[in-house]
């Protein structure tokens, strides 16, 4: 258990559905995060939120909307997603700083039907 | 180019080998350099930092190399539970984390 906690573990969702994932951390820390794994890919960094103000957005499509109501809490709604979605979205939190470790989340596999 | 480059494997080695993995990095102003493990089906995890001066930890040598841009790992005397992807991660500043598509370790007994 890494403290840091993320529903559904599995979702399966058709394309005009709007579904949302939950990333809860126990840890006390100022960062958070969203990455998407796929297959023979890196990961890649979706958003980063800093004490619940969003610092990073790379380039993710719109489909892709995050929230970040206080530094425990981080959610990614997501609305009209299409296939080439379907990976593991992983959330992770950290404190801060350059040595900074990354503390993830289990995950949630998601297929877009 | 990639901002972080790895040999995806797969290494396949016996129980007790010695395997190295390198990782290279595009970005000169890269800072903080990492590994991480990632197990089958399961989140990546912190292995070690990977420091100026290189660092050990039991099995495990990490070395950076800023000239050349490029991270390796040493393992020694491999154990079946070494099995797994090691991600290779980049943090250029702040919160700017670029890992590696990972490499794969299979030990065999």
């Amino acid at each position: 258990e890494t403290g840091v906690t993320q529903t559904p573990r599995h979702l399966v969702m058709g394309m005009t559905n709007k579904k949302s994932l939950k990333c809860e951390q126990h840890l006390g820390h100022n960062a958070m995060y969203w990455y998407k794994q796929s297959a023979k890919k890196p990961l890649e960094l979706m958003f980063v939120y800093n004490f619940k103000e969003q610092t990073e957005n790379n380039s993710v499509p719109s489909r892709f909307s995050p929230e970040c109501p206080n530094s425990s809490h981080l959610f990614l709604h997501l609305h009209t997603l299409q296939p080439e979605d379907s990976a593991l979205y992983l959330c992770a939190s950290s404190q801060g700083g350059l040595w900074d470790i990354q503390y993830f989340g289990a995950g949630t596999r998601l297929s877009v039907l | 180019r990639k901002e972080v480059e790895q040999d995806p494997g797969p290494f396949n080695v016996p129980e007790g080998a010695t395997v190295a993995f390198n990782c290279t990095y595009s970005n000169s102003a890269s800072q903080s350099f990492f590994w991480y493990r990632q197990d089958c089906r399961k989140e990546p995890k912190l292995l070690m930092s990977v420091y100026s001066s290189g660092n050990e930890d039991g099995r495990f040598t990490a070395q950076l190399n800023r000239a050349s841009q490029y991270i390796s790992l040493l393992i020694r005397d491999s154990k079946l539970s070494d099995s797994a992807t090691y991600l290779c991660v980049v943090n250029r500043s702040g919160n700017q984390f670029y890992f590696g598509t990972g490499t794969s370790l299979t030990v065999i007994p």
